[in-house]
């Protein structure tokens, strides 16, 4: 699985969009991203993924770029709730074993 | 959405002793689960593949003495740490993929041991 990019830490008002960035200039073609989020001492809940196209779920909205070499997250109006760690992580659709390699994430801290 | 459970959510035990901790997926069947090790302000390493019916596959450096995996349906999957020690002391989260096209996996609520 290729390796992702992220900043460590990142801080966003409540109510404004948080966007999330990932860099992962190894991606292969065949690679999608996806992204988790933990939230303090409980068990990671996936978010949403994609391969090329943007994609848009009742949680967030995930922008990919063109050569696929970065993406971004972005929860649209962030609440203290979405306060956690979220994990950028690329791998096969489906396959490859299914299991998940997690990086270092980004701590997203929401303030009122 | 997929639910998976774990049991206990904490456990506190005495150095020597073994503890078990069950991973269930509720709503679906799982052939295959994995367990996971999280140390305070770490991510998530990878312990472990559990098959059912078959042998789990360890990562490099998990002794497969130490931590047991047993499979044993399509719904159950159990992590028995033997013999823990203090350094065992952790968040110990399972997953299990539902399957189907994008065969995405979930994640149970964790369950923290500590050992004295």
């Amino acid at each position: 699985d290729a390796k992702t990019t992220q900043p460590p830490s990142m801080d966003c008002a409540e109510g404004r969009a948080a966007n999330l960035p990932c860099n992962h200039s190894t991606i292969s073609g065949n690679e999608y991203v996806y992204w988790y989020r933990q939230i303090h001492s409980q068990g990671p809940q996936y978010i949403i993924h994609g391969l090329k196209n943007n994609e848009t779920n009742e949680m967030a909205s995930l922008i990919i770029t063109e050569d696929r070499k970065s993406s971004t997250l972005i929860l649209p109006h962030a609440t203290l709730r979405d306060t956690a760690v979220y994990y950028c992580i690329v791998r096969v659709e489906g396959g490859g074993g299914n299991k998940l390699t997690f990086g270092t994430g980004t701590q997203l801290k929401v303030e009122l | 959405g997929a639910v998976v459970s774990q049991h206990p959510s904490w456990v506190i035990c005495k150095s020597g002793t073994s503890v078990k901790i069950e991973c269930r997926s509720l709503d679906f069947q799982a052939t295959t689960m994995f367990w996971y090790r999280q140390f305070p302000k770490q991510s998530l390493m990878l312990m472990a593949t559990s098959n059912e019916g078959s042998k789990a596959t360890y990562e490099q450096g998990v002794e497969k003495d130490k931590f047991l995996i047993n499979h044993a349906s399509l719904t159950l999957s159990t992590l028995t740490v033997t013999s823990a020690h203090p350094e065992d002391s952790s968040f110990y989260i399972c997953s299990a993929p539902r399957g189907g096209r994008y065969n995405e996996q979930f994640f149970g609520p964790g369950t923290r041991l500590t050992v004295l």
